[in-house]
């Protein structure tokens, strides 16, 4: 089945300086990638669609210059937090959509998450 | 607007009792439906779903039917096993085109003890 990979899958980081995280896609090509936020107790927040060979969509309140996202290729989409702050501590999970998956429905496969934690 | 709402957790139960996670939804058209579960450590895995109205998707032996008239789209199981402790969260499509994101509820948190 699809496989989609995260890494870091923690990364610990002092305050300022900036993180790289990684999504890749193993088995499948993802024109889109979604990458969403996960605060404690809460429900997936979605912050931005990720295109292949274009800018990014980001959903309203979502700092683009502090988010990154970069999606350079069919199989890899990355999100840079830039000069990184203790309130940006969180879990990352990004998903796709393989091209091939089950038809008629829009299922996405997450990957397993990035917890950053800023100091 | 889209939105999922589902109830709140934690949700406690003892193995083999019966479970039932309400989750209700707002969209306009016809979205598509899904549960995922997330096991401690891990990522999000789709559970089962459900792309029309009185469709029912079931996966190890949770169940959800989509129902139009009253919104909902409510998991069960019959008997859960202590193995069935994570967080179950219900989502929303409103379109089955690629490049379309999910809607999430805020989770529950389902523990079963033994």
């Amino acid at each position: 089945g699809a496989v989609v990979s995260q890494h870091p899958s923690r990364v610990i980081c002092k305050s300022g300086t900036s993180v790289k995280i990684e999504c890749r896609s193993l088995d499948f090509q993802a024109t889109t990638m979604f990458w969403y936020r996960q605060f404690p107790k809460k429900s997936l927040m979605l912050m931005a669609t990720s295109n292949e060979g274009s800018k990014a969509t980001y959903e309203q309140g979502v700092e683009k210059d502090k988010f990154l996202i970069n999606h350079a290729s069919l199989t890899l989409s990355t999100l840079t937090v830039t000069s990184a702050h203790p309130e940006d501590s969180s879990f990352y999970i990004c998903s796709a959509r393989a091209v091939h998956g089950p038809p008629g429905a829009n299922v996405l496969t997450f990957g397993a998450g990035s917890r950053l934690t800023v100091l | 607007g889209n939105s999922v709402t589902q109830m709140e957790g934690p949700v406690t139960l003892s193995e083999e009792a019966f479970l039932t996670i309400n989750c209700t939804y707002t969209a306009t058209g016809y979205p598509s439906l899904f549960w995922y579960v997330q096991y401690p450590g891990e990522g999000l895995q789709l559970l089962l779903k459900a792309t029309k109205a009185d469709d029912k998707g079931s996966n190890k032996g949770f169940e959800a039917t989509y129902r139009k008239e009253t919104t909902s789209f409510h998991l069960e199981k019959g008997s859960v096993q202590v193995s069935d402790s994570a967080v179950y969260f219900c989502a929303l499509s409103p379109s089955n085109q690629a490049g379309t994101a999910l809607i999430f509820g805020k989770g529950t948190t389902l523990s079963v003890s033994s």
